[in-house]
C-alpha cells in the first residue's frame, strides 16, 4: 500500500526536543523528495523542512532554521525530524508529504501521511 | 516571501452549486500555483498543479485557471463530498507558501 505515516508526536515543555518519523512503503522511497509541512490548531498550512534523496539535499523554512534537523535512512524508508529547542509556536500537527515528480522536484505534495500532533505547553 | 490571500474565507453553498475560489499572490508566481482539498480531521489532497492540471484521479468538476498574481478554482456543480477546506500553493518563490484557506460549507 503507498503510504507515508508520522509517528513521534507528543507533549513537550518549551525548550525540549521531539523527534518525528516518516515511515514510507508502496513506491521506490529513494527517488523521491520529502517534505514536513505543519498545521497548527485551526490554522493553514505552513512547510518547514525537504531532504532530497540524498542527505546532502536540504533546506528549512526560516522559522524553524538553526533548531531543527531533517534526515532520511533510505535502508529504512525512513525521514525524520530532530526538533529542539521546541516554542509554543511550534505546536502543530505535523504531515510528512512526498513531492509528485519522482527524480525531479515539482514541489507539489501528491502524497500525505495522517499527521502527528507536536504539543508544547508547560 | 509570497503572500497568498484566498477568497472568501467561507462560501456556503448548496450541493449542485458552482464554487469559485480565488487565490491572489503578493507578486507573480507565473503558473506555479496548486490546489489542495482538506477535509476535516484528514490530511490535504493535491487538486490542481501548474494552475490548471488535475491531479491524478481527480474529477472533472474542479478546474484550475489564472496566471501571474490571479488564480480561480472552481467546482462546477458541488458534491456532498466537496465541502471541506480548500488551500492553494505556490511554487514560484522559495520558501514555499501556502495560502490561508477557504472553507466551502453547506447553506
Amino acid at each position: 500500500q503507498v503510504q507515508l505515516v508520522e509517528s513521534g508526536g507528543d507533549l513537550v515543555k518549551p525548550g525540549g526536543s521531539l523527534r518525528l518519523s516518516c515511515a514510507v512503503s508502496g513506491f521506490n522511497f529513494g527517488d523521491y523528495y520529502i517534505s514536513w509541512i505543519r498545521q497548527a490548531p485551526g490554522k493553514g498550512l505552513e512547510w518547514i523542512s525537504y531532504i532530497g534523496s540524498s542527505e546532502n539535499i536540504v533546506d528549512y523554512a526560516d522559522s524553524v532554521k538553526g533548531r531543527f534537523t531533517i534526515s532520511r535512512d533510505n535502508g529504512k524508508n525512513s525521514v525524520f525530524l530532530q526538533m529542539d529547542s521546541l516554542r509554543a509556536e511550534d505546536t502543530a500537527v505535523y504531515y510528512c508529504a512526498r513531492d509528485q515528480a519522482p527524480s525531479a522536484m515539482s514541489w507539489y505534495f501528491d502524497l500525505w501521511g495522517r499527521g502527528t500532533l507536536v504539543t508544547v505547553s508547560s | 516571501e509570497v503572500v497568498l490571500t484566498q477568497s472568501p474565507t467561507t462560501l456556503s453553498l448548496s450541493p449542485g452549486q458552482r464554487a469559485t475560489l480565488s487565490c491572489r499572490a503578493s507578486q507573480s508566481v507565473r503558473r506555479y500555483l496548486a490546489w489542495y482539498q482538506q477535509k476535516a480531521g484528514q490530511a490535504p489532497r493535491l487538486l490542481i498543479y501548474d494552475s490548471s492540471n488535475r491531479a491524478s484521479g481527480v474529477p472533472a468538476r474542479f478546474s484550475g485557471s489564472g496566471s501571474g498574481t490571479d488564480f480561480t478554482l472552481i467546482i462546477s456543480s458541488l458534491e456532498p463530498d466537496d465541502f471541506a477546506v480548500y488551500y492553494c500553493q505556490q511554487r514560484n518563490n522559495w520558501p514555499l507558501t501556502f495560502g490561508g484557506g477557504t472553507k466551502v460549507e453547506i447553506k
